[in-house]
Protein backbone atom coordinates (compact mmCIF):
# COMPACT_ATOMS: atom_id res chain seq x y z
CA UNK A 1 0.00 0.00 0.00
CA UNK A 2 1.79 3.09 -1.32
CA UNK A 3 1.97 5.90 1.15
CA UNK A 4 2.51 9.05 -0.66
CA UNK A 5 1.74 8.70 -4.43
CA UNK A 6 1.48 10.89 -7.07
CA UNK A 7 0.21 10.67 -10.75
CA UNK A 8 1.28 11.36 -13.26
CA UNK A 9 4.98 9.62 -12.75
CA UNK A 10 5.64 11.55 -16.35
CA UNK A 11 4.57 14.20 -18.43
CA UNK A 12 5.85 15.78 -21.12
CA UNK A 13 3.91 18.89 -22.95
CA UNK A 14 4.93 21.96 -24.86
CA UNK A 15 5.43 25.21 -23.52
CA UNK A 16 2.29 27.01 -23.00
CA UNK A 17 0.50 24.30 -21.82
CA UNK A 18 -1.36 24.26 -18.06
CA UNK A 19 -0.79 20.74 -16.11
CA UNK A 20 -1.62 19.10 -13.43
CA UNK A 21 0.07 16.65 -11.09
CA UNK A 22 -1.70 15.08 -7.77
CA UNK A 23 -0.54 13.92 -4.58
CA UNK A 24 -2.42 11.98 -2.07
CA UNK A 25 -0.67 10.50 1.45
CA UNK A 26 -2.49 7.89 3.62
CA UNK A 27 -0.02 8.29 6.79
CA UNK A 28 -2.49 10.33 8.72
CA UNK A 29 0.16 13.40 8.46
CA UNK A 30 -1.21 17.02 8.80
CA UNK A 31 1.95 18.43 6.41
CA UNK A 32 1.94 18.39 3.21
CA UNK A 33 4.71 19.43 1.02
CA UNK A 34 6.10 19.85 -3.02
CA UNK A 35 9.37 19.75 -3.57
CA UNK A 36 11.59 20.52 -7.16
CA UNK A 37 14.22 18.80 -7.78
CA UNK A 38 16.65 19.89 -10.88
CA UNK A 39 19.38 18.76 -13.54
CA UNK A 40 21.67 19.06 -10.54
CA UNK A 41 19.52 17.26 -7.72
CA UNK A 42 19.07 20.19 -5.57
CA UNK A 43 15.56 19.97 -3.75
CA UNK A 44 14.36 22.79 -3.73
CA UNK A 45 10.98 23.22 -1.32
CA UNK A 46 8.04 24.92 -3.01
CA UNK A 47 5.00 25.19 -1.27
CA UNK A 48 3.71 22.98 2.03
CA UNK A 49 0.26 22.74 3.74
CA UNK A 50 -0.54 22.18 7.35
CA UNK A 51 -4.23 20.40 7.34
CA UNK A 52 -5.47 22.71 4.41
CA UNK A 53 -3.47 25.56 5.55
CA UNK A 54 -1.01 27.04 3.43
CA UNK A 55 2.40 27.74 5.63
CA UNK A 56 5.31 27.79 3.38
CA UNK A 57 5.25 29.75 -0.08
CA UNK A 58 8.67 29.71 -1.29
CA UNK A 59 9.46 32.04 -3.82
CA UNK A 60 7.88 30.72 -6.98
CA UNK A 61 6.37 32.17 -9.69
CA UNK A 62 2.47 32.43 -9.55
CA UNK A 63 1.78 30.33 -12.71
CA UNK A 64 2.33 28.00 -9.74
CA UNK A 65 -0.93 27.26 -7.62
CA UNK A 66 -1.10 24.51 -5.19
CA UNK A 67 -4.60 23.46 -3.85
CA UNK A 68 -5.27 21.38 -0.63
CA UNK A 69 -8.88 19.78 -0.71
CA UNK A 70 -7.90 17.87 2.11
CA UNK A 71 -5.26 17.11 4.55
CA UNK A 72 -4.94 13.77 2.55
CA UNK A 73 -4.42 15.34 -0.45
CA UNK A 74 -2.05 18.17 -2.36
CA UNK A 75 -2.35 18.91 -5.82
CA UNK A 76 -0.24 21.34 -7.68
CA UNK A 77 -1.15 23.52 -11.14
CA UNK A 78 1.00 24.88 -13.45
CA UNK A 79 0.36 27.52 -16.30
CA UNK A 80 2.09 28.46 -19.30
CA UNK A 81 4.57 25.96 -18.92
CA UNK A 82 8.20 27.18 -19.10
CA UNK A 83 11.30 25.37 -20.57
CA UNK A 84 12.71 26.27 -16.93
CA UNK A 85 9.88 24.50 -15.45
CA UNK A 86 11.46 20.64 -16.82
CA UNK A 87 12.37 18.85 -12.96
CA UNK A 88 11.23 16.05 -10.81
CA UNK A 89 8.43 17.30 -8.16
CA UNK A 90 8.00 15.45 -5.48
CA UNK A 91 5.28 15.59 -2.89
CA UNK A 92 5.77 14.77 0.70
CA UNK A 93 4.21 14.39 3.94
CA UNK A 94 5.04 14.78 7.61
CA UNK A 95 3.55 14.81 11.36
CA UNK A 96 2.75 18.34 12.10
CA UNK A 97 6.35 19.85 13.29
CA UNK A 98 8.49 17.25 12.18
CA UNK A 99 8.80 18.55 9.09
CA UNK A 100 12.67 17.06 8.69
CA UNK A 101 10.96 13.55 8.83
CA UNK A 102 9.77 13.22 5.11
CA UNK A 103 7.50 10.71 3.61
CA UNK A 104 8.37 11.55 -0.51
CA UNK A 105 6.27 10.37 -3.17
CA UNK A 106 7.89 9.22 -6.08
CA UNK A 107 7.97 11.81 -8.19
CA UNK A 108 6.56 12.95 -11.40
CA UNK A 109 8.84 13.70 -14.14
CA UNK A 110 7.84 16.95 -16.27
CA UNK A 111 9.67 17.65 -19.30
CA UNK A 112 8.83 20.88 -21.28
CA UNK A 113 9.84 21.25 -24.90
CA UNK B 1 21.68 33.03 3.45
CA UNK B 2 21.41 29.98 5.25
CA UNK B 3 23.60 26.96 3.68
CA UNK B 4 24.62 23.48 3.78
CA UNK B 5 27.45 22.09 1.77
CA UNK B 6 28.30 18.66 0.63
CA UNK B 7 30.88 17.45 -1.60
CA UNK B 8 28.96 16.75 -4.65
CA UNK B 9 31.63 13.61 -4.97
CA UNK B 10 31.55 11.41 -6.87
CA UNK B 11 33.12 9.05 -3.42
CA UNK B 12 34.21 6.05 -4.53
CA UNK B 13 34.95 3.30 -1.77
CA UNK B 14 35.59 -0.49 -1.87
CA UNK B 15 33.55 -2.53 -0.76
CA UNK B 16 33.55 -3.48 3.13
CA UNK B 17 35.49 -0.77 3.85
CA UNK B 18 33.88 2.98 5.61
CA UNK B 19 32.24 5.30 3.76
CA UNK B 20 32.38 8.58 5.21
CA UNK B 21 30.06 11.37 3.85
CA UNK B 22 30.11 15.38 5.44
CA UNK B 23 27.89 18.17 5.60
CA UNK B 24 28.63 21.82 6.56
CA UNK B 25 26.46 24.19 7.78
CA UNK B 26 26.10 27.87 7.91
CA UNK B 27 23.51 28.69 10.47
CA UNK B 28 24.54 28.57 14.22
CA UNK B 29 20.46 28.29 15.39
CA UNK B 30 20.63 25.43 13.31
CA UNK B 31 18.77 22.29 15.72
CA UNK B 32 18.19 19.15 13.87
CA UNK B 33 20.21 16.98 11.28
CA UNK B 34 18.51 14.32 8.55
CA UNK B 35 20.42 12.32 6.22
CA UNK B 36 18.28 11.38 3.27
CA UNK B 37 19.48 8.31 0.51
CA UNK B 38 18.12 8.53 -2.83
CA UNK B 39 18.78 6.12 -5.26
CA UNK B 40 19.09 7.04 -9.04
CA UNK B 41 15.89 7.66 -10.34
CA UNK B 42 13.99 7.24 -7.02
CA UNK B 43 12.76 9.57 -4.18
CA UNK B 44 14.79 10.32 -1.08
CA UNK B 45 14.14 8.31 1.55
CA UNK B 46 15.69 9.01 5.56
CA UNK B 47 17.65 7.21 6.95
CA UNK B 48 19.05 9.12 9.98
CA UNK B 49 18.68 12.43 11.66
CA UNK B 50 20.62 13.48 15.02
CA UNK B 51 20.10 15.86 17.38
CA UNK B 52 22.28 16.34 19.71
CA UNK B 53 26.22 16.74 19.51
CA UNK B 54 27.86 13.31 19.81
CA UNK B 55 27.06 10.16 17.77
CA UNK B 56 23.91 7.95 16.80
CA UNK B 57 24.00 4.41 15.93
CA UNK B 58 21.43 2.62 13.79
CA UNK B 59 22.94 -0.62 12.18
CA UNK B 60 25.53 -0.02 9.90
CA UNK B 61 24.71 3.88 9.95
CA UNK B 62 25.96 6.38 12.25
CA UNK B 63 25.31 9.42 12.60
CA UNK B 64 27.69 12.03 13.68
CA UNK B 65 27.11 16.37 14.98
CA UNK B 66 29.26 18.25 16.33
CA UNK B 67 27.53 22.12 16.73
CA UNK B 68 30.73 23.84 17.59
CA UNK B 69 32.36 22.87 14.09
CA UNK B 70 29.51 23.05 12.30
CA UNK B 71 29.21 19.77 10.53
CA UNK B 72 27.59 16.71 10.49
CA UNK B 73 28.96 13.37 9.32
CA UNK B 74 27.53 9.96 8.03
CA UNK B 75 29.47 6.82 8.60
CA UNK B 76 28.58 3.81 6.77
CA UNK B 77 30.21 0.38 8.07
CA UNK B 78 30.99 -2.19 5.69
CA UNK B 79 30.11 -0.44 3.03
CA UNK B 80 28.04 -2.80 0.25
CA UNK B 81 26.93 -2.37 -3.63
CA UNK B 82 23.51 -1.69 -2.36
CA UNK B 83 24.76 1.37 -0.76
CA UNK B 84 25.60 3.40 -3.73
CA UNK B 85 23.30 6.61 -4.01
CA UNK B 86 23.33 10.20 -3.67
CA UNK B 87 23.09 11.12 0.11
CA UNK B 88 21.55 14.04 1.29
CA UNK B 89 21.96 16.20 4.34
CA UNK B 90 19.32 18.59 5.55
CA UNK B 91 19.43 20.79 8.23
CA UNK B 92 16.47 22.31 10.52
CA UNK B 93 16.44 25.85 12.14
CA UNK B 94 13.94 25.12 14.68
CA UNK B 95 12.69 29.11 14.55
CA UNK B 96 12.19 28.26 10.76
CA UNK B 97 10.16 25.93 9.66
CA UNK B 98 12.02 25.03 6.66
CA UNK B 99 14.20 22.41 5.90
CA UNK B 100 17.91 23.70 4.08
CA UNK B 101 19.45 20.61 2.03
CA UNK B 102 22.72 19.99 0.54
CA UNK B 103 22.93 19.30 -3.12
CA UNK B 104 24.35 15.86 -2.20
CA UNK B 105 27.31 13.74 -2.40
CA UNK B 106 27.50 10.74 -4.94
CA UNK B 107 28.50 7.46 -3.21
CA UNK B 108 29.83 4.65 -5.12
CA UNK B 109 30.80 1.57 -3.80
CA UNK B 110 33.27 -1.12 -5.89
CA UNK B 111 32.66 -4.50 -5.63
Amino acid sequence: DTAVSQTPKYLVTQMGNDKSIKCEQNLGHDTMYWYKQDSKKFLKIMFSYNNKELIINETVPNRFSPKSPDKAHLNLHINSLELGDSAVYFCASSRAGETGELFFGEGSRLTVL
Amino acid sequence: QKEVEQNSGPLSVPEGAIASLNCTYSDRGSQSFFWYRQYSGKSPELIMFIYSNGDKEDGRFTAQLNKASQYVSLLIRDSQPSDSATYLCAVKVDSNYQLIWGAGTKLIIKP
